[in-house]
């Protein structure tokens, strides 16, 4: 089955400067990335996800690039502010046998700590 | 519109104990799935039901575990026996068709086996 790694499990930035998270995936037929955000106390928010088709996606201050032939992809926060603080977990998944979305298959989290 | 919701938000039992935690999707979701999050480790995947059938239950550790979703709506996920290694954060998403991939997250049930 599909195995996600991600890394770092830890980040600490200063305010103002980019962070870099990124994951690997083993499954080649995996053909979509979502990138999670999980406050303390609340369940995962999907901040920016990515499909195959498509090799990089920006949304504001976030960016998701995904290189296929490498199988890895990364995420990407500019100009970070506290409220960035959380653990970010990447994620992967395919389409099931019978054509339906599948479940996804989570990397470990890494814990972003923006700093004053 | 509201979200996912999960009920209880957290529970405390003792070992050998029932629980029955719930969920309810996103009104008109078709797809809901249970994840589960055991000890600061990676978010796991339980099962997966379309509408009110299991589509994919691989993840299920053990038949300690029964899903149910009568009707194509709400979710239950009922541990008998609960046993220490169950304890954790149980999460519900849920996804409005059988082709979508986004998946909306609960704020999830901090089980305690003690």
């Amino acid at each position: 089955g599909e195995n996600v790694e991600q890394h770092p499990s830890t980040l600490s930035v200063q305010e103002g400067d980019s962070a870099v998270i990124k994951c690997t995936y083993s499954d080649s037929a995996s053909n979509y990335f979502p990138w999670y955000k999980q406050e303390l106390g609340k369940g995962p928010q999907l901040i920016i996800d990515i499909r195959s088709n498509v090799g990089e996606k920006k949304d504001q201050r976030i960016a998701v690039t995904l290189n296929k032939t490498a199988k890895h992809f990364s995420l990407h926060i500019t100009e970070t502010q506290p409220e960035d603080s959380a653990v970010y977990f990447c994620a992967a998944s395919k389409r099931g046998v019978t054509g339906t979305a599948s479940k996804l298959t989570f990397g470990t989290g890494t814990r972003l700590q923006v700093t004053l | 519109e509201a979200g996912v919701t999960q009920f209880p938000s957290h529970s405390v039992i003792e070992k050998g104990q029932t629980v029955t935690l719930r969920c309810d999707p996103i009104s008109g979701h078709d797809n809901l799935y249970w994840y589960r999050r055991v000890m600061g480790k990676e978010i796991k995947f339980l099962l997966h039901f379309v509408k009110e059938s299991k589509q994919d239950e691989s993840g299920m550790p053990n038949n300690r575990f029964l899903a149910e979703r009568t009707g194509g709506t709400y979710s239950t996920l009922k541990v008998q026996p609960a046993e220490l290694e169950d304890s954790g954060v149980y999460f519900c998403a849920s996804s409005p068709t059988r082709s979508s991939y986004e998946q909306y997250f609960g704020p999830g049930t901090r089980l305690t086996v003690t």
